[in-house]
């Protein structure tokens, strides 16, 4: 199976700041990367699709890009709704793996 | 809009199946892949497999092969994830999730599933 990983694992930051996490493939993936940001009690949000593609409805200071084995989500400007756990998938490979997430949470 | 509504939150005792629905509107049903994700209490997300709804065509995560079974019923636009056999690691909220093939892009409100004795 290919094996994600995310760093930070969590991260504490401001409002306005700008954050950035990182996802690595255990082999290349091509773009077949999403990110999705999930919220305590609630289901999976898809913020991108295709390493780069944002998903209908996804306000644009979510950005993705990478290729191959590192990918990465950037948040341009962080704001009190984007305090959440955030992940990565791969679908190039079946199993489709997920890494184990990066906590966004308040400095 | 797509909308997916999952059943409701189910208790299982070891050994039984449960069987979760995922029903689908604000889009054609049969023209995107449903996947199934769980997720365990305060873990990270699983990829459990696919159903094509058009063939009924499936693809299963190799570690549920053998006892997870992904239906659908193209009448009333509704996916069904059964799993069999049911252990207490299998307590999670499972979700369903539209793609527009393999990508996730919209997903059910989850359905919890608790096994326990």
């Amino acid at each position: 199976d290919i094996q994600m990983t995310q760093s930070p694992s969590s991260l504490s930051a401001s409002v306005g700041d700008r954050v950035t996490i990182t996802c690595r493939a255990s082999q290349g993936i091509s773009n077949y990367l999403a990110w999705f940001q999930q919220k305590p009690g609630k289901a999976p949000k898809t913020l991108i699709y295709a390493a780069s593609v944002l998903q209908s409805g996804v306000p644009s200071k979510f950005s993705g890009s990478g290729s191959g084995t590192d990918f990465s989500l950037t948040i341009s400007s962080l704001q009190p709704e984007d305090f959440a756990t955030y992940y990565c998938q791969q679908y190039n490979t079946y199993p489709f793996t997920f890494g184990p997430g990066t906590k966004v949470d308040l400095k | 809009q797509v909308q997916l509504v999952q059943s409701g939150a189910e208790v299982r005792e070891p050994g039984a199946s449960v069987k979760v629905s995922c029903k689908a509107s604000g889009y054609t049903f049969t023209g995107h892949y449903m996947h199934w994700v769980r997720q365990a209490p305060g873990q990270g997300l699983e990829w459990m497999g696919w159903i094509n709804p058009d063939s009924g065509g499936t693809n299963y995560a190799q570690k549920f092969q053998g006892w997870v079974t992904m239906t659908r019923d193209t009448s009333i636009s509704t996916a069904y994830m059964e799993l069999s056999r049911l252990r207490s690691d299998d307590t999670a909220v499972y979700y369903c999730a539209r793609g527009h093939k393999l990508e996730l892009l919209y997903w059910g409100q989850g359905t919890l599933v608790t096994v326990s004795s």
